[in-house]
């Protein structure tokens, strides 16, 4: 019984790198989230992807950030030319349909990155 | 824009006790709210919901009332259990994509 599954854990890049974050959803689901935690701050939305469909993405940044989610394999949250404030915890949900039902999102463990 | 507050960063409660810990949100078009629980190390987990039209909802141990008047609910673990011991997110929707969750409560359950 996989849940959502975070890949890595934990990732340390230095100024001006990428970071690429995956996410596997629960088998059966179809929709992905991404949420940032910065330190003392509750989880901030950031995207929300169907299979190989942005539905909304009204809380990525403009720049620097993209996500995917591919018809085959997991989402990608990826972060180009990091910056120190990119540090936080980087949490993927998933759910069987849209948010729009209410359906209860199921976390993964999260990506902890750190820009050194 | 925290339009989702917890303003206890945390609480502490002695086993067997209740625990009350609250939420005050702003954005009068928030329709439904739901409680995670989250252990270091790990993802928040789903714990209980209750949409704007109940003012209750009831689960086990676990109670989440609603005050749309006042824009503040709050859930109610009874009896705490050390187990319980864990932070806290309270999380609200529009109905739309974009979950807003407050900062959180760390729980401390002593035994």
């Amino acid at each position: 019984n996989a849940g959502v599954m975070q890949n890595p854990r934990h990732l340390v890049r230095r100024r001006g790198q990428e970071a690429r974050l995956r996410c596997s959803p629960m088998k059966g689901h179809s929709h992905v989230y991404w949420y940032r935690q910065l330190p003392e701050e509750g989880l901030k939305f950031m995207v929300y992807l169907q299979k190989e469909n942005i539905i909304d993405e009204s809380g990525m940044p403009k720049e620097r950030f993209s996500a995917e989610f591919p018809k085959e394999g997991p989402s990608i949250l990826r972060i180009q030319q990091v910056v120190r404030g990119d540090s936080a915890a980087y949490f993927c949900a998933s759910s069987p349909s849209g948010f729009s039902s209410y359906n209860e999102q199921f976390f993964g463990p999260g990506t902890r990155l750190t820009v050194l | 824009d925290q339009q989702v507050k917890q303003n206890s960063p945390s609480l502490s409660v002695q086993e067997g006790r209740i625990s009350i810990l609250n939420c005050d949100y702003t954005n009068s078009m928030f329709d439904y709210f739901l409680w995670y629980k989250k252990y270091p190390a790990e993802g928040p987990t789903f714990l209980i919901s209750i949409s704007s039209i109940k003012d209750k909802n009831e689960d086990g141990r676990f109670t989440v009332f609603l005050n749309k008047s006042a824009k503040h609910l709050s859930l109610h673990i009874v009896p705490s259990q050390p187990g319980d011991s864990a932070v806290y997110f309270c999380a609200a929707s529009a109905g739309n994509n974009d979950m807003r969750f407050g900062a959180g409560t760390r729980l401390t359950v002593k035994p």
